[in-house]
């Protein structure tokens, strides 16, 4: 049971230039997130997704966008890279929110660098 | 708009101490609070779930408590050790949606 698996693990990009951060979850977790962390920052919401073929606006969504084909995957796709989206990518899932199955359980993060 | 506050941003700490790690929220409509723990280039681990009825949950030497009421959470750590270092993050589900609102997080390093 691998969990929620992301990458690659870092990544260098050109302004302008595009790319898919990956992220699988083997828990059969119907709810996926996206986040970014900037440095001594918390956690902002990019988008989320409630299942196969639904997927909604975070906090800060501008410049990404997401597909959810299966359960098990859920990538990001950053177009027109911009040295604002230099930051830490971090995937999570969960079951579906409620009193004792919110639990999200995290990636290990895609550090992303645009120059 | 729902806000969730840590202080302090950093804190050290002999080992052996008893601790307590604040977070504060402006918005007592929430469904449950979280606090999760962060290695250094690590992804987050979740430590202890509360639900919006509960007011406390431990496991092993932490314990967290909730009071809705006041807009407040703390992380109780008994008898740190070097192995605590870490940054603890609080997050909370407001009512109605399916999103979390993090913390900027508290930077432990707890000293041999």
């Amino acid at each position: 049971n691998a969990g929620v698996t992301q990458t690659p693990k870092f990544r260098i990009l050109k302004i302008g230039q595009s790319m898919t951060l990956q992220c699988t979850q083997d828990m059969n977790h119907n709810y996926m997130y996206w986040y970014r962390q900037d440095p001594g920052m918390g956690l902002k919401l990019i988008y989320y997704s409630v299942g196969a073929g639904i997927t909604d606006k975070g906090e800060v969504p501008n410049g990404y966008n997401v597909s959810r084909s299966t359960t098990e995957d859920f990538p990001l796709r950053l177009e027109l890279a911009a040295p604002s989206q230099t930051s830490v990518y971090f995937c999570a899932s969960s079951e579906v929110p409620g009193q004792s199955t919110d639990t999200q359980y995290f990636g290990p993060g895609t550090r992303l660098t645009v120059l | 708009k729902q806000e969730v506050t840590q202080i302090p941003a950093a804190l050290s700490v002999p080992e052996g101490e008893n601790l307590v790690l604040n977070c504060s929220f402006t918005d007592s409509a929430i469904y449950n609070l979280q606090w999760f723990r962060q290695d250094p280039g690590k992804g987050l681990t979740s430590l202890l779930l509360i639900q919006s009825s509960q007011r406390e949950q431990t496991s092993g030497r932490l314990n967290a408590s909730l009071d809705k009421s006041s807009g407040r959470s703390t992380l109780y750590i008994a008898a740190s050790q070097p192995g605590d270092s870490a940054t603890y993050l609080c997050a909370v589900r407001p009512m109605g949606t399916y999103k979390y609102i993090f913390g900027t997080g508290t930077r432990l390093k707890v000293l041999a």
